[in-house]
C-alpha cells in the first residue's frame, strides 16, 4: 500500500512568486490536511479537505489556500511568498482515525 | 484555542535507559497520537490511542490514554541510538456528531538523544 506522496520535496522562490505543492493520499483515505512547520512555531494547521471540500482551516492569511480533486489529490497554494513562509509544508492523509505524513516540501523564500 | 504542552523539551540519555515523555491538554481530545520525527522528514505514527484508560504498547513503546482525556504519556524501554529524533504527541478532537476531523493540535515536541 503506498504512502503519502508530496511533491516537489525542495524549493526555492522568491519573495512576491506564488508557489503550489502537491499531495497523492493513501489510496482510500478522503481526508487531507495540510501542516506549516517551522522551527519557532511548530507544526501549525492550515487547512483539511474531505471530498473536495475545506471542512476545516487554521489561523493563516488568506494567501495559503488549498483544494482537493475528486481522486482526494490535494494541492496547497501560497501566493505573494514572504520570507516567513519559509518552511517543511506537511501533508497528512486520514481514515477514520490515524493520521499518516508525508514527507513534506521543504519550501525556502530568498 | 487548544494547546498542547508537551515535555520534557529534551532529553539526553545512555543506550538502554527508558524514556518517559507526556503530554497534558486544556481540551479533551478524542484521540492521541504519538509520532517521531527525523530531521528534514514528515512524522511517522508510532501509537495511536483512542479511548481514555488505553494502554498500547507498540515493541518497546508503551502509551496511555489519560483517564481525563486531557493527557497522554509515551515510555521508550532499552533505549537504543536508533531512537534519536523529535517526538511529538497530537490530539484530535471531534464534532458534536462524534466525525473525527483531521485536524491534529501538536505539542512542541521532546528532542531525544541517546549516548552510545
Amino acid at each position: 500500500k503506498a504512502g503519502v506522496t508530496q511533491t516537489p520535496r525542495y524549493l526555492i522562490k522568491t519573495r512576491g512568486q506564488q508557489v503550489t505543492l502537491s499531495c497523492s493520499p493513501i489510496s482510500g483515505h478522503r481526508s487531507v490536511s495540510w501542516y506549516q512547520q517551522t522551527p519557532g512555531q511548530g507544526l501549525q494547521f492550515l487547512f483539511e479537505y474531505f471530498s473536495e471540500t475545506q471542512r476545516n482551516k487554521g489561523n493563516f492569511p488568506g494567501r495559503f489556500s488549498g483544494r482537493q480533486f475528486s481522486n482526494s489529490r490535494s494541492e496547497m497554494n501560497v501566493s505573494t511568498l514572504e520570507l516567513g513562509d519559509s518552511a517543511l509544508y506537511l501533508c497528512a492523509s486520514s481514515g477514520r482515525t490515524e493520521a499518516f505524513f508525508g514527507q513534506g516540501t521543504r519550501l525556502t523564500v530568498v | 484555542g487548544q494547546q498542547l504542552n508537551q515535555s520534557p523539551q529534551s532529553m539526553f540519555i545512555q543506550e538502554g535507559e527508558d524514556v518517559s515523555m507526556n503530554c497534558t491538554s486544556s481540551s479533551i481530545f478524542n484521540t492521541w497520537l504519538w509520532y517521531k520525527q527525523d530531521p528534514g522528514e514528515g512524522p511517522v505514527l508510532l501509537i495511536a490511542l483512542y479511548k481514555a484508560g488505553e494502554l498500547t504498547s507498540n515493541g518497546r513503546l508503551t502509551a496511555q490514554f489519560g483517564i481525563t482525556r486531557k493527557d497522554s504519556f509515551l515510555n521508550i524501554s532499552a533505549s537504543i541510538p536508533s531512537d534519536v529524533g523529535i517526538y511529538f504527541c497530537a490530539g484530535r478532537s471531534s464534532n458534536a456528531g462524534g466525525t473525527s476531523y483531521g485536524k491534529l493540535t501538536f505539542g512542541q515536541g521532546t528532542i531525544l538523544t541517546v549516548h552510545p
